[in-house]
């Protein structure tokens, strides 16, 4: 299977510290991209890493890239109870998107 | 703009019985793709089209069918509903960024099939 994992798969913190979520993927790839999905809807598109960038940021969100490990992680800082949510992590196979099995954040108040 | 629709959202099936799931999208994408999520196994494509008229299977493609007539519908087929067929259906659109890298992916709300 292509499909990446996230690490850990839960994920409980208080609100304002940070949480890290890692992502291992077994074949190479042209960028990496993570979705956060809040319970009952749809996925959303967080941030898109290319293969040859190593570290991208967005407003609170971090992401890296280590293509010679095959990982990345996605870093959240001052986290807030609205962060609480399933977080994917996707490989681009194109023209396909290959996701992660998701690991679940709770960011308590 | 309305994005991604699915319909319906909500369906109940018997075994053996036949329904299509319909996905519209007013980005004018290319792409588009559906996808069904399980408790424990994340999103597994089911099948995809990169262009109006044409088709292919992804990783779980056996007991569906689809078409795209349109560009901007992709429609997803029950020939014959399973209970193993129960699950949460996803459908998304895209647009490539180039012809090696798959763009960002834009989802609907889901549609929740059970199948008795």
């Amino acid at each position: 299977s292509q499909q990446g994992e996230e690490d850990p798969q839960a994920l409980s913190i208080q609100e304002g510290e940070n949480a890290t979520m890692n992502c291992s993927y077994k074949t190479s790839i042209n960028n990496l991209q993570w979705y956060r999905q809040n319970s009952g809807r749809g996925l959303v598109h967080l941030i898109l890493i290319r293969s040859n960038e190593r570290e991208k940021h967005s407003g609170r969100l971090r992401v890296t890239l280590d293509t010679s490990k095959k990982s990345s992680s996605l870093l959240i800082t001052a986290s807030r109870a609205a962060d609480t949510a399933s977080y994917f992590c996707a490989t681009d196979h194109p023209p396909q998107l290959v996701f992660g099995k998701g690991m679940k954040l709770t960011v308590n108040p | 703009n309305a994005g991604v629709t699915q319909t319906p959202k909500f369906r109940v099936l018997k075994t053996g019985q036949s329904m299509t799931l319909l996905c519209a999208q007013d980005m004018n994408h290319e792409y588009m793709y559906w996808y069904r999520q399980d408790p424990g196994m994340g999103l597994r494509l089911i099948h995809y089209s990169v262009g109006e008229g044409t088709t292919a299977k992804g990783e779980v493609p056996d007991g569906y069918n689809v078409s795209r007539l349109k560009k901007q519908n992709f429609l997803l087929g029950l020939e014959s509903a399973a209970p193993s067929q129960t699950s949460v259906y996803f459908c998304a659109s895209s647009y490539p960024l180039a012809p090696t890298n798959t763009g960002e992916l834009f989802f609907g709300e889901g549609s929740r099939l059970t199948v008795l």
